[in-house]
């Protein structure tokens, strides 16, 4: 089965400051997709990436998909206490069920 | 806000106990996914519906079953509850492959 890997697990960052979350995948990837949550709710949908290349930006957040690397990297600019939460990337299983296995998360802090 | 909608927010029984969990998908979205996200496993994914009958399963329990009705509503039934199962529940709606996440059900068996 597909497992994903994300790093770092946490991350503490002053405001203002730039910052990469990666997430790696033991196998192929056919949709890679982005989710923010804060603690104890639902997910909020950032972006999905299906493209080995692709790159999609949303206001201060962009995500890359580098396919032959089997991963995925969120970047967010000048960072602001709002993106504080815990960052999940998802994998589609390819084929048509779009079942998605979840990384562990990252936690981010952003300290003002 | 998603569109999901999920009830209740929070359900705390007991041990042995049945329970069914309800999700209302986005209109048009004839998917809906279960996830179950727990501190040590993470969010997993449980089973999937598409326009009424079950499309994919995941890691779900034998105990634990789930329906989509003709209005596309869907209801996870929990039952023989163990102190295990307490998690978040979330179900998912999809029409063209982004999945949208409801607010979650918070499960409490004690």
């Amino acid at each position: 089965s597909q497992e994903l890997e994300q790093s770092p697990q946490s991350l503490i960052v002053q405001e203002g400051k730039n910052l990469t979350i990666n997430c790696t995948s033991s196998k192929t990837l056919y949709g890679l997709y982005w989710y923010k949550q804060k603690y104890g709710e639902g997910l909020i949908f950032l972006m999905m990436l299906q493209k080995g290349g692709e790159e999609k930006s949303h206001e201060k957040i962009t995500a890359k998909l580098d396919e032959k690397k089997q991963q995925s990297s969120l970047h967010i600019t000048a960072s602001q206490p709002s993106h504080a939460g815990i960052y999940l990337c998802g994998a589609a299983s390819g084929g048509s069920n779009y079942k998605l296995t979840f990384g562990k998360g990252t936690l981010l802090t952003v300290n003002p | 806000d998603s569109g999901v909608t999920q009830t209740p927010k929070h359900l705390i029984t007991a041990t042995g106990q049945r329970v069914t969990l309800r999700c209302s998908p986005r209109s048009g979205d004839l998917s809906v996914y279960w996830y179950q996200q727990s501190l040590d496993q993470g969010l997993q994914f449980l089973i999937q519906y598409y326009n009424g009958e079950e499309r994919a399963k995941g890691n779900i329990l034998e105990r634990f079953s789930a329906q989509q009705f003709p209005d596309l509503h869907s209801e996870l039934n929990l039952s023989s509850l163990e102190l295990g199962d307490s998690a978040l529940y979330f179900c998912a709606s999809s029409s063209s492959g982004t999945q949208y996440f409801g607010p979650g059900t918070r499960l409490t068996v004690t």
